[in-house]
């Protein structure tokens, strides 16, 4: 069974920083390719950023292009996202999101339950 | 990178069958054939019920259905369920690398 577990979130005051982890299970990681999708207070869902199975090819959002780097460990079955200079429009629940292969195509053939981050003054 | 435009609210009633749009532009939906659909209750995980445009996940319901014409995407779901109330996005890749999700749908079962 495929298993995504976001952690990382928080609290974070503008200008701050966060990394967020997604750890991995039940399927081979490096066959697929990941991504990141928020969701703000009230909005839909937003893509964030995504990478090839063995990372290779990177993928941002023009709203977070600059500020935030996806990465990702094979060996630790983990994804990450890190977060420099927040906003508070960066404010949102953020999912992991498995794809169906190993470039990035359909994001989200399996999800984590999401991490809250607020960023506030 | 604008969002893909999909109707705010849709509503049908037990068994009936409705109809969810999702217009982007020849830069996104028109060219590509990498647009799928999602299922999400609030405070829930998303579900992936269609992929690269008509494709079902393995043990998504064959009620759930995709197409396409020109830069208009289509989710119709048919005999309509109370369980299937829920939020639907759209999303496409888009030629600038990168992809883009439609605002959501709200689906009501009467």
């Amino acid at each position: 069974e495929v298993q995504l577990l976001e952690s990382g979130g928080g609290f974070v005051q503008p200008g701050g920083s966060l990394r967020l982890s997604c750890a991995a299970s039940g399927f081979t990681f490096s066959d697929y390719a990941m991504s990141w999708v928020r969701q703000a207070p009230g909005k839909g869902l937003e893509w964030v950023s995504g990478i090839s199975g063995n990372g290779g090819s990177i993928y941002y959002a023009d709203s977070v292009k600059g500020r935030f780097t996806i990465s990702r460990d094979k060996s630790r079955k983990t994804l990450f996202l890190q977060m420099n200079s927040l906003r508070d429009d960066d404010t949102a629940v953020y999912y992991c999101a498995k794809d169906t292969g190993v470039m990035v195509a359909t994001i989200g053939n399996d999800w984590g339950q999401g991490t809250q981050v607020i960023v506030s003054s | 990178q604008s969002a893909l435009t999909q109707p705010a609210s849709v509503s049908g009633s037990p068994g009936q069958s409705i109809t969810i749009s999702c217009t982007g532009t020849s830069s996104d939906v028109g060219n590509y054939n990498l647009v799928s659909w999602y299922q999400h209750h609030p405070g829930k995980a998303p579900k992936l019920i269609v992929y690269e445009g008509t494709k079902r996940p393995s043990g998504v319901s064959n009620r759930f259905s995709g197409s396409k014409s020109g830069n208009t995407a289509s989710l119709t779901i048919s005999g309509l369920q109370a369980e299937d109330e829920a939020d639907y996005y759209c999303c496409s890749y888009a030629s600038t690398r990168t992809w883009v999700f439609g605002g959501g749908t709200k689906l009501t079962v009467l």
